[in-house]
């Protein structure tokens, strides 16, 4: 079992819906990483929590320490969104290193 | 200025050959690193350079050396490559971790590898 699991893997969804994507992990962790990447590119860091909630624009990300769970969530989603979502932690211990889920790949139709 | 430059963009090596990847940052930070990402697969560490002293080396094979000649630069040295090192190579850099205190990464846009 990975330390980071992302769910769903795949997400496809109709241009304005709202979209949720979760997170758990099984350490503990000092802070959680949401990443963006498109396809074929880099990647943008969207958000950095250790505790309660952020929000940036149409994007949301939670966290419940107790629960060792994370959601990201994009309000009236836009196919400028298609990414891959990633969810990485920072380990108490090795807090230089993070350690990443396997992604989740959304798709939004116009 | 918030950018992680990274040339060459793409790169087609033989085995045989010596290249060397190259990752820029003038934000001050003085942690940086490099990773390996295979398609539809998530990045992995592969080193980590802390106030330009190697502080992480996930135990990359030594076809792949890293160097940081200053704080703003990081290298990416590669001889006799295998196929299979083919993959999206990554930099990015961060504040260096301080107790209590922790920082996003910044990442590059990356330097697609291809070994043939």
């Amino acid at each position: 079992k990975n330390e980071v699991e992302q769910s769903p893997q795949n997400l496809t969804a109709q241009e304005g819906e709202f979209i949720t994507i979760n997170c758990s992990y099984s350490v503990g962790i000092s802070a959680l990483h949401w990443l963006q990447q498109h396809p074929g590119g880099g990647i943008v860091s969207l958000f950095m929590l250790s505790s309660g909630k952020k929000k940036h624009g149409r994007l949301i990300a939670t966290i419940n320490i107790q629960e060792k769970h994370s959601s990201l969530h994009i309000t009236a989603s836009h196919p400028r969104d298609s990414a891959v979502y990633i969810c990485a932690v920072r380990g108490i211990q090795g807090a230089q290193k993070l350690v990443f889920g396997q992604g989740t790949r959304l798709t939004i139709n116009p | 200025d918030t950018e992680v430059t990274q040339t060459p963009k793409h790169l087609v090596m033989g085995m045989t050959n010596k290249k060397s990847l190259k990752c820029e940052q003038h934000m001050g930070h003085r942690a940086m690193y490099w990773y390996k990402q295979k398609a539809k697969k998530p990045p992995e560490l592969m080193f980590v350079y802390s106030y330009e002293k190697l502080s992480i080396n996930e135990s990359v094979p030594s076809r792949f050396s890293p160097e940081c000649p200053n704080s703003s630069l990081l290298n990416l040295h590669l001889h006799a490559l295998q196929p299979e090192d083919s993959a999206l190579y990554l930099c990015a850099s961060s504040q260096v971790w301080l107790a209590g205190v922790y920082y996003e990464q910044y990442f590059g846009p990356g330097t697609r590898l291809t070994v043939t």
